[in-house]
């Protein structure tokens, strides 16, 4: 395992209202992703990162933004929360770019 | 266009039994990797088995094999001597190499159920 955690694990909040999901590993991996995983859809990529203050955008990306500080964090940022954005969220880290992707344990986001 | 189709949403299989779990992928790259996971009733995520595009004989990983057919472009999961613990829910990816960078692209998934 790559030794990531995400927080929080669970979160319900309103409509309009910003939310910051944090993504953290302890592997020094170089390259770090968020998904939003939705039935039917599998997962799909919001945005990634493949290095210190070095992101990209995913398949999904409006209506989020993410920032990387740190090697080890990676924070997905939600400004105005909607009701699409009820999914269940997942970070994963790579070493490399071509390497295996290890995925945090998700955090379910509910938005009322 | 959809690069990632697994067409059974849903499989049943008789503990102890080998089951095959479809996927093909659309790719004009041809460099590439896929890559099978297994998302379990608690939700995780856990990598079984990587197969890369120029990988001359099918990946292997346990009782998690991968039957690579380049030409079809399929990328089947099987597993041998299922488990009950086998059933969960489980999604093919490909990773595309030069075109798409490191994105990762996943399947919608197919969902296991072992019997006893």
């Amino acid at each position: 395992d790559a030794g990531i955690t995400q927080s929080p694990r669970h979160k319900v909040t309103e409509t309009g209202t910003p939310v910051t999901l944090r993504c953290h590993q302890t592997e020094n991996h170089r390259y770090m992703y968020w998904y939003r995983q939705d039935p039917g859809h599998g997962l799909r990529l919001i945005h990634y990162s493949y290095g210190v203050k070095d992101t990209d955008k995913g398949e999904v990306s409006d209506g989020y933004s993410v920032s990387r500080s740190k090697t080890e964090d990676f924070l997905l940022t939600l400004e105005s929360a909607t009701s699409s954005q009820t999914s269940v969220y997942f970070c994963a880290t790579s070493s490399g770019s071509e390497d295996t992707q290890y995925f945090g344990p998700g955090t379910r986001l509910t938005v009322l | 266009a959809q690069k990632i189709t697994q067409t059974q949403p849903g499989m049943f299989v008789q503990e102890k039994e080998a089951v095959t779990l479809d996927c093909t992928y659309d790719t004009s790259d041809p460099s590439y990797g896929l890559f099978w996971y297994k998302q379990p009733s608690s939700g995780e995520m856990i990598f079984l088995i990587y197969q890369g595009s120029y990988d001359q004989q099918n990946a292997t990983e346990g009782r998690y094999s991968l039957n690579f057919q380049k030409a079809r472009k399929s990328a089947n999961l099987v597993i041998s001597a299922s488990q009950l613990g086998d059933s969960a829910m489980y999604f093919c990816a490909m990773r595309e190499g030069n075109t798409g960078g490191f994105k990762t692209i996943f399947g919608a998934g197919t969902r296991l159920f072992v019997k006893a």
